[in-house]
């Protein structure tokens, strides 16, 4: 399978631990994207990468959350002193924005819950 | 905050039927996309159409794209029991690199 992959699916913690999420991008996608989710609504961006550079970040990425991707492929995001408000879908996703492909292919998501 | 809105919320349809759902968006845009996501799953792409379009199929789906109005709908025609998920839409703005999702439209098709 070469779509995106997602590891952990779930994950449970308690407020305050750190938590990390991996996502593997299509291998020829060189643009990568964070979600967030929560019930009953739509992804809401989180930060992008453009090969190895984060270019954008939301307002919604506040200073505990980071991301990286530090060859260009792979790519982990990490919740310091999790909240409960932090419960929620995790998505990535990857495109080809400079092939003109602006579809973009999306991971099964991480869910997290945090109690 | 979400860029767009689905129209309705939710739809309940009998097997063979069709399904149209509509989408407004705020800001000029690129391109519109539509996503399927099925219960707790991720998203899986359907379509997309370029601003400069205003009318695109794809096997059972037709979208239709009004910028004027900052508009689009989804057609699903004859639907199945295998349909049933949450549709959103997407909209690629101007300058911008990332999606803005609606709030999404449910749809049940009742076998």
């Amino acid at each position: 399978d070469t779509g995106v992959s997602q590891d952990p699916r779930h994950k449970i913690t308690k407020r305050g631990q750190n938590v990390t999420f991996r996502c593997d991008p299509i291998s020829e996608h060189n643009r990568l994207y964070w979600y967030r989710q929560t019930l009953g609504q739509g992804p809401e961006f989180l930060t992008y990468f453009q090969n190895e550079a984060q270019l954008e970040k939301s307002r919604l990425l506040s200073d505990r959350f980071s991301a990286e991707r530090p060859k260009g492929s792979f790519s982990t995001l990490e919740i310091q002193r999790t909240e409960q408000g932090d419960s929620a879908m995790y998505l990535c996703a990857s495109s080809r924005p400079d092939l003109g492909h602006y579809e973009q292919y999306f991971g099964p998501g991480t869910r997290l819950t945090v109690t | 905050s979400q860029q767009g809105e689905e129209d309705p919320q939710a739809l309940s349809i009998q097997e063979g039927e069709n399904a149209t759902m509509n989408c407004s968006y705020k800001t000029s845009i690129n391109n519109l996309q539509w996503y399927r996501q099925n219960s707790g799953r991720g998203l899986v792409h359907l379509i997309l159409i370029r601003s400069n379009e205003r009318e695109k199929h794809s096997g059972r789906l037709r979208v239709t794209l009004d910028t004027s109005k900052k508009s689009s709908s989804l057609l699903i025609t004859a639907s199945r029991a295998a349909d049933t998920a949450s549709y959103f839409c997407a909209t690629g703005a101007t300058g911008a690199n990332n999606l803005f999702f609606g709030t999404g439209t449910r749809l049940t098709v009742i076998p």
